[in-house]
């Protein structure tokens, strides 16, 4: 077994802020994701990585950077902190090829 | 727009009933499609899977009903119990895209 370990658990920013969100998954996934969920919108992407040294936009990755800076660890920035921002950010990986994903635990966002 | 769909947002039944949790989708090079399920402070967990060459799947109180040409599928829970409320997406991927989600359905299985 593995686990995907997402840090910090909470994160409270302000306006304007830059804020790095990270995540370590101990599974040898080759590809990994990050989404965002807000409240009754289910989980839309930002980004993922196919592979250590692939970066992918996905739906919703205006207003965030992400680094794959080796194959266990993926981070994600959100480049200027919205007021009244609050979602909780996942990140998930899997094998490349093959689309079961395991996620991590999330990490909530406000931005004051 | 929204690539998947998924009905009713809220779903409320009786203990050892059979809810029915609704999903469709609009690309056509979809062809894999897991569902989560994910408790109140964490992340989802794959709770099962289908592939587009199967019209159907079954593990054990959980299974998938998938229609190819209405590109509509189901996830049936036969005798709920208390413990399946929690909130199930629908996901859908194909052609190395990574996967896409429904808004999801939230549960409650009433004792």
């Amino acid at each position: 077994g593995g686990i995907i370990t997402q840090t910090p658990k909470f994160l409270i920013g302000q306006e304007g802020q830059k804020l790095t969100l990270k995540c370590q998954q101990n599974f040898n996934h080759d590809t990994m994701y990050w989404y965002r969920q807000d409240s009754g919108k289910g989980l839309r992407l930002i980004y993922y990585s196919i592979t250590e040294n692939d970066l992918q936009k996905g739906d919703l990755s205006e207003g965030y950077d992400a680094s794959r800076e080796k194959k266990s660890s993926f981070s994600l920035t959100v480049t200027s902190a919205q007021k009244n921002e609050m979602a909780v950010f996942l990140c998930a990986s899997s094998n490349r090829g093959l689309y079961e994903q395991y996620f991590g635990p999330g990490t909530r966002l406000t931005v004051l | 727009q929204q690539q998947v769909r998924q009905s009713p947002q809220s779903l409320t039944v009786w203990e050892g009933e059979t809810a029915i949790l609704n999903c469709s989708y609009e690309d056509s090079t979809f062809n894999y499609f897991p569902w989560y399920q994910q408790f109140p402070g964490e992340g989802p967990a794959l709770l099962i899977s289908i592939s587009s060459v199967s019209d159907k799947k079954e593990d054990g109180r959980f299974t998938i009903f998938f229609n190819k040409r209405e590109k509509k599928l189901s996830l049936h829970i036969t005798d709920s119990q208390p413990g399946d409320s929690a909130t199930y997406f629908c996901a859908a991927s194909g052609n190395n895209n990574a996967p896409r989600f429904g808004a999801g359905t939230k549960l409650t299985v009433k004792p």
